[in-house]
């Protein structure tokens, strides 16, 4: 049963427009989301969270929208980088515990 | 910084084999856990623990067991490893129990079982 579920295995966009990854979650529960993202061969590293009493959240060049009553968040990446190429996933707390999804590569080309 | 270090960056194992998967951070975190991660299946839960001695089953623990002794350390051991066990290894470890503060993870071991 995957509570967290990232759909689009992969993402690939040009050097200075926007990235838009997608995420979708079937738990009610969930009240807070936050994005990790990974480089080959290196743990995942926290970008950007939001809680569910905000519709969006903004860092710099990152943003994350939440959609409550879709259950459904995305991340945007404007402008996007080559060095943004990495893994990213999506993930929920729950239980004491993060639940994360499929994980998007994005791949950023100059 | 939180540092989370995992002993082996690389493992190859034969088939049947006892593995020891270590993991120690520094920043004296209550939470540990352990997972995999597969391309297209994302991270998943093997184990965690919220406390020395204490441990917990995630999504997927068959295959694995864990220890925790110490508060800084904690291992996953494969009992007798299986060619479906290759896969990246992360350990991650949290200060609250709440995950809402989100995890620090180590870098990875890349278990490859022949």
């Amino acid at each position: 049963d995957q509570q967290v579920k990232q759909n689009s295995p992969s993402l690939s966009v040009q050097e200075g427009r926007i990235s838009i990854l997608n995420c979708d979650y079937t738990n009610s529960m969930f009240d807070y989301f936050l994005w990790y993202k990974k480089y080959p061969a290196e743990g995942p590293t926290f970008l950007i969270s939001i809680s569910s009493i905000k519709d969006k959240n903004e860092d710099g060049r990152f943003t994350v929208f939440l959609n409550k009553s879709a259950k459904h968040l995305s991340l945007h990446i404007v402008p996007s980088q080559p060095g943004d190429s990495a893994v990213y996933f999506c993930a929920a707390p729950g239980y004491g515990k993060l639940t994360f999804g499929q994980g998007t590569i994005l791949t950023v080309h100059p | 910084d939180v540092k989370v270090t995992q002993s082996s960056r690389y493992l190859v194992k034969r088939t049947g084999e006892k593995v020891f998967l270590e993991c120690v951070q520094d920043m004296d975190h209550e939470n540990m856990f352990w997972y995999r991660q597969d391309p297209g299946l994302g991270l998943r839960l093997i184990y965690f623990s919220y406390d020395v001695k204490m441990k917990e089953k995630g999504d997927i623990p068959e295959g694995y067991s864990v220890s925790r002794e110490k508060k800084e350390r904690f291992s996953l051991i494969l009992e007798s490893a299986s060619t479906n066990q290759t896969s990246m290894y992360l350990c991650a470890s949290s200060l609250l129990p709440s995950a809402n503060y989100g995890y620090t993870f180590g870098s990875g071991t890349r278990l490859t079982v022949v």
